[in-house]
């Protein structure tokens, strides 16, 4: 168990619709990034917060966004649904601001568009 | 545009063979690279990491190769298990102030035949 959690498990809506996925860092970790599984992709990065801030963005579509709240959690939202949005959806978190480098990973969203 | 090149694709390798997954990146900026093992329906987990000032990396079974001059590194796992079939992720990150987000490669699945 990395400490990573993030909810839903899993989701399924139809397309054109707007999703909610979360995600709460280790205890300590103060940068959370977001990820995209997809089996012709492979895993590709969407964004980072720092301590409340976007410190990088990454292939992120302009229909999806995110944010970091003040207690370190965080939530993307991914709206107009396409089929092709159907994927693995990570969350990672590290200590960052010059401490150990390591990115620790959630268990994922798995998002299916119908 | 892939940052990350990993070869090869999937790796079939007896128990108590050793299994080597190979890396090549072009941009001499990043500054770490982990590695990822992956098992079904789950997140990434941090496998072993490495920094470019250093040859080689050994924990336990798992060995990083760098080469900086060829910009390649490779994952070496030595007597193999069944335990360890998993798909396996190489990475790199630049670095910090730029936001520590990881590039990674496509993924190897290895499969150890027992």
């Amino acid at each position: 168990d990395s400490g990573v959690t993030q909810t839903p498990k899993h989701l399924i809506t139809a397309t054109g619709q707007r999703v909610t996925l979360r995600c709460s860092p280790r205890s300590g970790d103060l940068s959370v990034y977001w990820y995209q599984q997809s089996l012709d992709q492979g895993l590709q990065f969407l964004i980072q917060y720092y301590n409340g801030e976007e410190r990088a963005k990454g292939n992120i579509l302009e229909r999806f966004s995110a944010q970091q709240f003040p207690d370190l959690h965080s939530e993307l939202n991914l709206s107009s649904l396409e089929l092709g949005d159907s994927a693995l959806y990570f969350c990672a978190s590290s200590v960052d601001a010059g401490g150990p480098r390591e990115q620790y990973f959630g268990p994922g969203t798995r998002l299916t568009v119908t | 545009q892939q940052q990350v090149k990993q070869s090869p694709q999937s790796l079939i390798v007896q128990k108590g063979g050793i299994s080597i997954i190979n890396c090549a990146y072009e941009n001499t900026a990043f500054d770490y690279f982990p590695w990822y093992q992956q098992f079904p329906g789950k997140g990434p987990a941090l496998l072993i990491a490495i920094r470019p000032d250093v040859s080689e990396k050994k924990e336990g079974r798992f060995t990083i190769s760098f080469n900086k001059s060829a910009k390649q590194f490779s994952l070496h796992i030595m007597d193999s298990q069944p335990g360890d079939s998993a798909t396996y992720f190489c990475a790199a990150s630049l670095p910090v102030y730029t936001g520590n987000q990881f590039y990674f490669g496509t993924g190897t699945s290895l499969t150890v035949i027992p």
